[in-house]
């Protein structure tokens, strides 16, 4: 049973290139969420999508940072142009809306390093 | 102010030693909380719920004060393998769609030694 799959697993960039990272949720769930984390400020959430209709975006950090949901089994989040303070892991993660636990099942994470 | 803060640690403990982390929520409409657990290098993974009764699973308890907005998590008999980084989440009503879900405390950092 495949979990939460993101892609690439680990990007190394320069300054001002285009980032895309990619993330296929457990299928039957129709919550998605991208977090960033960094040893500065945590964990912190990004934007989240329920039945691939964006919810919340107050947390994208800027125009640069764009997400989009086209169906309900994939998801990206886009870096135009991307900074060296870009540079974190971006995890996305998933669950079945309504469930008591409300747990939330996390992708590995991607690795980004901008140069 | 955070809206959930942690003490970072690292809490240094021996093996069978018994720890206790603690952390503190400035929502007060906060309504789920819960522990998850982030090994080195690692996605966070949920490791257990907080209800207000306390609730406890194996070595692990955890307990929840709205009125002073603290939960709590105690680990009794350390094991080398609980070494890793506990995250605090709270969020708004599992319903409430129009809100942030889980904020996560930025984690408290245990090593367990032998």
């Amino acid at each position: 049973d495949a979990g939460v799959i993101q892609s690439p697993r680990h990007e190394v960039t320069e300054m001002g290139q285009e980032v895309t990272l990619r993330c296929k949720p457990i299928s039957g769930h129709n919550s998605l969420f991208w977090y960033r984390q960094t040893m500065m400020r945590g964990l912190e959430l990004l934007i989240y999508f329920n039945n691939n209709v964006p919810i919340d975006d107050s947390g994208m950090p800027e125009d640069r940072f764009s997400a989009k949901m086209p169906n309900a089994s994939f998801s990206t989040l886009k870096i135009q142009p991307s900074e060296p303070r870009d540079s974190a892991v971006y995890f996305c993660a998933s669950y079945p809306q309504g469930v008591p636990t409300n747990e939330q099942f996390f992708g590995p994470g991607t690795r980004l390093t901008v140069l | 102010r955070k809206e959930v803060e942690q003490d970072p640690g690292p809490f240094n403990v021996p093996e069978g030693a018994t720890v206790a982390f603690n952390c503190t929520y400035s929502n007060s409409a906060s309504q789920s909380f819960f522990w998850y657990r982030q090994d080195c290098r690692k996605e966070p993974k949920l490791l257990m719920s907080v209800y207000s009764s306390g609730n406890e699973d194996g070595r692990f308890t955890a307990q929840l004060n709205r009125a002073s907005q603290y939960i709590s998590l105690l680990i009794r008999d350390s094991k080398l393998s609980d070494s890793a980084t506990y995250l605090c989440v709270v969020t708004p009503k599992i319903r409430d769609t129009g809100r942030r879900a889980l904020t996560f405390g930025s984690g408290t950092r245990l090593q367990v030694q032998p």
